[in-house]
């Protein structure tokens, strides 16, 4: 079974803060990583796939960084709102698993105004 | 909005009971998953369907079965169902069978409660 962790678990930030989290996976077997943003009473909608080590990718104020390697990725967010609270969930495709998503548990961020 | 779309939105029965949950997927896409959400538990892989053949299969009880039509719509039948069955079941759609980096789409998923 394959593990899947993100950190912090919750995170509360004020309107404006710049803040970070990480998604740690083993890195054997990777094929690609996925983020997801999943508000309250909608469906997870996809933010970026990521596949190479070193890969940045960018919408808007969020962006993210791969580490296959070391097996880690960082999602940022750059001047959070309060449009931004959700839970951010990261997910993992290896090749060991016939290539499904294990996905981690998220971390949920709430952005007060 | 996804394109991929799920019936009932809620769903409540009772122990003993069997259901079924319908998903729809985005036109063109010729994958479907399904994903499971209970407390404290991350997304859940079910199973995989592409083309309507199951491709991939995670950890779905024997009390569950799936399956994909010809027009590629889904359904996920739960059957003898416990208290523990109760979660938000999510299909998701993606244009490959999975095994290129498709992204997934995710419909707005079905709430069941087993009373």
């Amino acid at each position: 079974i394959l593990n899947v962790e993100q950190s912090p678990q919750s995170l509360h930030v004020q309107e404006g803060d710049s803040t970070n989290f990480t998604c740690s996976f083993p890195s054997s077997n990777f094929y690609a990583l996925h983020w997801y943003r999943w508000e309250t009473a909608k469906s997870p909608e996809a933010l970026f796939v990521m596949t190479l080590n070193g890969d940045e990718k960018k919408k808007g104020r969020i962006s993210a960084t791969l580490n296959t390697k070391e097996g880690y990725s960082y999602l940022y967010i750059k001047g959070s709102q309060p449009e931004d609270s959700a839970t951010y969930l990261c997910a993992l495709r290896d090749r060991g698993s016939n290539y499904k998503l294990t996905f981690g548990k998220g971390t949920l961020l709430t952005v007060n105004p | 909005d996804s394109g991929v779309t799920q019936t009932p939105k809620h769903l409540i029965t009772a122990t003993g009971q069997r259901v079924t949950l319908r998903c729809s997927p985005r036109s063109g896409d010729l994958s479907v998953y399904w994903y499971q959400q209970s407390l404290d538990q991350g997304l859940q892989f079910l199973i995989q369907y592409y083309n309507g053949e199951e491709r991939a299969k995670g950890n779905i009880l024997e009390r569950f079965s799936a399956q994909q039509f010809p027009d590629l719509h889904s359904e996920l039948n739960l059957s003898s169902l416990e208290l523990g069955d109760s979660a938000l079941y999510f299909c998701a759609s993606s244009v490959g069978s999975g095994r290129e980096e498709n992204i997934q789409y995710f419909g707005a998923g079905t709430r069941l409660s087993v009373l």
